[in-house]
């Protein structure tokens, strides 16, 4: 099947900082990417969808000034958490397909963000 | 806002015991797909069941859905304690998209 990575794995900093989060298709091209955000033994929540080359498209509710997404490639989009807060701590993850044609979406294997 | 719900929240059987988990969710849909999660970790993709489907099978997993009730059910036959982890299902509710709306989850325990 195909691979999806993301990087880092986890990270801690401090409140006020901004963090950058990579989400790679490592054997596929990928036009669109989704981001979602976990909080601890609850389900996922999607953020936005990440188009290549063009702006994200962000669900109700997520401020896209605070998590800023950019697919510059169709390898690669990657979320910025900017002006970390504690409130951000959270688990995010990344999906995406092969193509417009697939229904199962292929997951990185998440990043946990502390913010102190 | 999440699709719908899944029940129970949480399961804890004996290894070798069947588990069933449900899941309704509120729209029509194009497909229902069911992922799992083990602990702090990415989702793995089970099983899909497209709208015009009433049950699929693949191994030890039985997935049924009712489109009249708008509720599916993911079965798990002889469980072992590595299918211990988070099941969640998914549907997709725009026409010719990719985006999924994700259950709450059910925290399946398998006790050896």
């Amino acid at each position: 099947g195909a691979v999806v990575s993301q990087h880092p794995s986890w990270v801690i900093c401090k409140s006020g900082t901004s963090v950058k989060i990579e989400c790679r298709s490592l054997d596929f091209q990928a036009t669109t990417m989704f981001w979602y955000r976990q909080f601890p033994k609850q389900s996922l929540m999607l953020m936005a969808t990440s188009n290549e080359g063009s702006k994200a498209t962000y669900e109700q509710g997520v401020e896209k000034d605070k998590f800023l997404i950019n697919h510059a490639s169709l390898t690669l989009s990657t979320l910025t958490v900017t002006s970390a807060h504690p409130e951000d701590s959270s688990f995010y993850i990344c999906s995406s397909s092969p193509d417009l044609g697939y229904n199962e979406q292929f997951f990185g294997p998440g990043t946990r963000l502390t913010v102190l | 806002s999440q699709q719908g719900e899944e029940d129970p929240q949480a399961l804890s059987i004996q290894e070798g015991e069947n588990a069933t988990m449900n899941c309704s969710y509120k729209t029509s849909i194009n497909n229902l797909q069911w992922y799992r999660q083990n602990s702090g970790r990415g989702l793995v993709h089970l099983i899909l069941i497209r709208s015009n489907e009433r049950e699929k099978h693949s191994g030890r997993l039985r997935v049924t859905l009712d489109t009249s009730k708008k509720s599916s059910s993911l079965l798990i036959t002889a469980s072992r304690a590595a299918d211990t982890a988070s099941y969640f299902c998914a549907t997709d509710v725009i026409q010719g998209a990719q985006k999924l709306v994700f259950g709450q989850g059910t925290r399946l325990t398998i006790n050896p």
